[in-house]
């Protein structure tokens, strides 16, 4: 089973409003990482945070991580219609097995 | 820009037919993975590997097949495809080691098989 679940699983806002986006996993890990994927393209990193992190930015983003509810959220303040897309969250599994593991992903849409 | 490439972009096929879906990467990185992307866009692990002549199966069942002969090139075969493994196949690459690297995204193999 997949390891992250985004939540919600689509949201739609007016740009300028923040979104906020919500990861839960259920096993341990050594990182988290927040990627997005614009319509039938690759992924792309926007920024990862490790498990004795509790909140990192990154310009218009925000990631928090509470390791103790397994659960992470992804905020991106004053949105642009450019930031419609689809955003995954990842782990890594943790145990040492190096796997990469995704969630189920969420779909943005930002009305212009 | 990510230097990890995947080809064909799309590919049409018919069922039967034997494919090789193609991903290169120039940033040496020795972990490479393969995710199968449905239309709900959840990314399942097919495949992974950790170096030449490591191949995992990921926690998707696949009847594909990967190889990893050379660093830089992860190729995945279909022996006999069929209408069900119609879907989009995304590559991608981590340097290993290092619990803080990112993985880098090919962009990806749209695949039908009629």
């Amino acid at each position: 089973s997949q390891q992250g679940e985004e939540d919600p699983q689509a949201l739609s806002i007016q740009e300028g409003e923040n979104a906020t986006m919500n990861c839960s996993y259920k096993t341990s890990i050594n990182n988290l990482q927040w990627y997005r994927q614009n319509s039938g393209r690759g992924l792309v990193h926007l920024i990862l945070i490790r498990s004795n992190e509790r909140e990192k930015h990154s310009g218009r983003l925000r990631v928090t991580l509470d390791t103790s509810k397994k659960s992470s959220s992804l905020l991106i303040t004053a949105s642009r219609a450019a930031d419609t897309a689809s955003y995954f969250c990842a782990t890594d599994s943790g145990g040492g097995s190096e796997k990469l593991v995704f969630g189920k992903g969420m779909k943005l849409t930002v009305n212009p | 820009e990510a230097d990890i490439y995947q080809t064909p972009r799309y590919l049409v096929i018919g069922t039967g037919k034997k494919i090789t879906l193609e991903c290169s990467q120039t940033m040496g990185h020795d972990k490479m993975y393969w995710y199968q992307q449905d239309p709900g866009m959840e990314l399942h692990l097919i495949h992974y590997s950790y170096g030449v002549n490591s191949t995992e199966k990921g926690d998707l069942s696949s009847e594909s097949t990967v190889s990893r002969i050379r660093t830089e090139h992860f190729p995945l075969t279909l022996e006999s495809a069929r209408p069900s493994h119609t879907s989009q196949y995304l590559c991608a690459s981590m340097k290993w080691g290092s619990k803080l690297a990112e993985a880098f995204f090919g962009q990806g193999t749209r695949l039908t098989v009629v």
